[in-house]
């Protein structure tokens, strides 16, 4: 997975709870993103970032806030969870220095909200 | 509005058989094109990249692309079960846009024994 590792792997929460995905990198990469995959909908880009507290919404960015603090960590934050953001979650890196314009993609993350 | 088509299929092959796979994409402004295998339960792999007109070969995986035609294709010769999968066309766009990739939903192909 290029260095790339999420956690937690597997999440079950409740509605209206917070919870916080993490995004972890090793290849030094400018680029984060975070994507939501759905049955019938693909991919879909929820936000990214192109440097360390430099962000911007993607196409699915409502009830997601995002932080990256640091190069290799991106975090993303559902607020107040609900049923529709049952999913699973990836992240993905570009930006490489050799590579810039390929994405890699981390393992995902399932979360289940009840 | 920046769209990626692909049929969702499923395709069906025969081992041993070419499978084609097709994208479509509708800005012109996209300068990187990228072919994705996905299988159940896994995350999506990077299996070709190509930037210019043309063909690039790797192994048993051809990706096509025409740039006039917005069209981007992947060939995979000599089809075997362990590539039976989902495959994702992507498209890039440029840095000043926030290298932003776009995806298809996918064809999902089948390669029977």
């Amino acid at each position: 997975d290029a260095g790339i590792t999420q956690s937690p792997r597997h999440k079950v929460t409740e509605t209206g709870t917070p919870v916080t995905l993490r995004c972890h990198q090793t290849e030094n990469h400018r680029y984060m993103y975070w994507y939501r995959q759905d049955p019938g909908h693909g991919l879909r880009l929820i936000h990214y970032s192109y440097g360390v507290k430099d962000t911007d919404k993607g196409e699915v960015s409502d009830g997601y806030s995002v932080s990256r603090s640091k190069t290799e960590d991106f975090l993303l934050t559902l607020e107040s969870a609900t049923s529709s953001q049952t999913s699973v979650y990836f992240c993905a890196i570009s930006g490489g220095a050799r590579w810039a314009y390929e994405q890699y993609f981390g393992p995902g993350t399932r979360l289940t909200v009840t | 509005q920046k769209e990626v088509e692909q049929n969702s299929g499923p395709l069906s092959v025969p081992e041993g058989a070419i499978a084609s796979l097709n994208c479509t994409y509708s800005d012109r402004v996209s300068q990187s094109f990228f072919w994705y295998r996905q299988y159940s339960g896994k995350s999506p792999e990077l299996i070709m990249s190509i930037y210019s007109n043309g063909d690039k070969e790797d192994g048993r995986f051809t990706a096509q692309l025409n740039k006039a035609s917005q069209y981007v294709s992947l060939l995979i010769r000599d089809s075997q079960p362990s590539d039976s999968a989902t495959y994702l066309c992507a498209v890039n766009m440029p840095p000043y846009t926030g290298n932003q990739f776009y995806f298809g939903t996918g064809t999902s192909l089948t390669v029977i024994p």
